[in-house]
């Protein structure tokens, strides 16, 4: 079981709230992700970071923002949600061991409703 | 264009039947293909990694094939339990981890029914 929290699980929030998504681990990853994944659709990458005071964005162009200043700490903000933010988020670290087969352990995922 | 397709979409299965879920991919370069397995409501767990010069790899009930020169990988579930209903995802990295790029899947919804 890895050691890698999201808060909260579930959200429902009204348009144009300012909204953090909370992502800690435990395991002392340097790398961190931010997924978003709708039902039946694969998962894309919208952040990453590679240590602290690291971040870049993904492959999908996505209005959140993301810090990271404590390696353990990863959140992501919307500054105004919508509707189209309405998804799943899961939340990923990795060891930056250099080897080819790191693995990326993920969170349970934060359910973002946007009414 | 670097892709990954799995099929079938969906499958449902009788408790203790055997099923292979199958994964293409056009991604290259190639470094690793993993299987994870999500549960509905839950984040993605790995279940095997393979790189280019493995071709099978166990855990418990699930093995993993990987043909490296047709692209193609199976996953093949043994004796399946109600436990194994989730979706799982291939996922093909195009370099070693520290500049490599995930591909995802969009997964096959597995259903075992008693």
């Amino acid at each position: 079981e890895a050691d890698i929290y999201q808060t909260p699980r579930y959200l429902v929030i009204g348009t144009g709230k300012k909204i953090t998504l909370e992502c800690s681990q435990t395991m002392g990853h340097d790398k961190m992700y931010w997924y978003q994944q709708d039902p039946g659709m694969e998962l894309h990458l919208i952040h990453y970071s590679y240590g602290v005071n690291s971040t870049e964005k993904g492959d999908l162009s996505s209005e959140s923002t993301v810090s990271r200043i404590r390696t353990e700490h990863f959140p992501l903000t919307l500054e105004s949600a919508r509707p189209s933010h309405t998804s799943q988020y899961l939340c990923a670290s990795s060891d930056n061991d250099g080897l080819a087969t790191d693995t990326q352990y993920f969170g349970p995922g934060t359910r973002l409703t946007v009414l | 264009k670097n892709q990954v397709e799995q099929s079938p979409q969906s499958l449902i299965i009788l408790e203790g039947k055997n099923c292979t879920l199958q994964c293409n991919y056009t991604v290259s370069p190639f470094s690793n293909l993993r299987w994870y397995k999500q549960d509905t409501g839950r984040g993605p767990v790995s279940l095997t990694i393979m790189t280019f010069s493995e071709n099978t790899k166990s855990n418990g009930r699930y093995t993993a094939t990987l043909d490296a020169d047709t692209k193609q990988s199976s996953l093949h579930i043994t004796a399946s339990q109600l436990s194994d209903s989730a979706s799982y995802i291939c996922v093909v990295s195009d370099r070693g981890s520290t500049l490599g790029r995930l591909y995802f899947g969009r997964g096959t919804q597995l259903t075992v029914w008693p």
